[in-house]
């Protein structure tokens, strides 16, 4: 079974320009999360898919910030523009469930970079 | 008060210790705990769940106490290979919330 995918791995970018971050979950997997870890700080909850539909946004931290999931598959995570306290990693997570009772499966993140 | 509360180390051991991190919760109303292990520059990756009449899983035991919002993780005989950062994640609603993690290291 592939796992949850993320890509790009690295991203660095210049204040004010605009990246997209894609996620692919497991096949099946109704369930999306995507988090986000700043330096020195924990993993943040940003924005919970259940298949096409946004459950809980409540993370995401303002307006600058875009979440999709079109058809339920993937999903993307824009951010425009960018500044430079948006660098961390931003990682994404699958379940078929929900996380009550196994946890979920974290992508490899993407490490984005603003300068 | 976070949410979720870690002592953040570094927690530096011999091979072949016994090592324990603790970690304490803010919202009584939690479902259900993990331990997550992250791997430098690496995703996070379940370790184990924890259950209310505690857990182990070959040398690691995992303990819950409700009434105090405590968690533990034991670490017995620790290896190299155990060298990471420990995550305590707590569940209410299919909401996780993360400490900042343990850091462990261990040397031969």
């Amino acid at each position: 079974e592939a796992g949850v995918t993320q890509f790009p791995s690295h991203s660095v970018i210049e204040k004010g320009q605009t990246v997209t971050l894609r996620c692919d979950p497991i096949s099946g997997h109704d369930n999306l999360y995507w988090y986000r870890r700043v330096m020195g700080k924990e993993i943040k909850f940003l924005l919970h898919f259940v298949k096409e539909s946004k459950q809980d946004e409540s993370g995401m931290p303002n307006n600058r910030f875009l979440a999709e999931r079109t058809g339920g598959t993937y999903s993307t995570l824009k951010v425009q523009p960018a500044e430079l306290e948006d660098s961390g990693v931003y990682f994404c997570a699958s379940s078929q469930l929900g996380p009550a009772n196994y946890g979920y499966t974290f992508g490899s993140g993407t490490r984005l970079t603003v300068v | 008060r976070k949410e979720v509360e870690q002592d953040p180390g570094p927690f530096n051991v011999p091979e072949g210790a016994t090592v324990a991190f603790n970690c304490t919760y803010s919202n009584s109303a939690s479902q259900s705990f993990f331990w997550y292990r992250q791997d430098c520059r690496k995703e996070p990756k379940l370790l184990m769940s924890v259950y209310s009449s505690g857990n182990e899983d070959g040398r690691f035991t995992a303990q819950l106490n409700r009434a105090s919002q405590y968690i533990s993780l034991l670490i017995r005989d620790s290896k190299l290979s155990d060298s990471a950062t420990y995550l305590c994640v707590v569940n209410k609603d299919n909401d996780m919330r993360f400490g900042a993690g343990t850091r462990l290291t261990v040397k031969p």
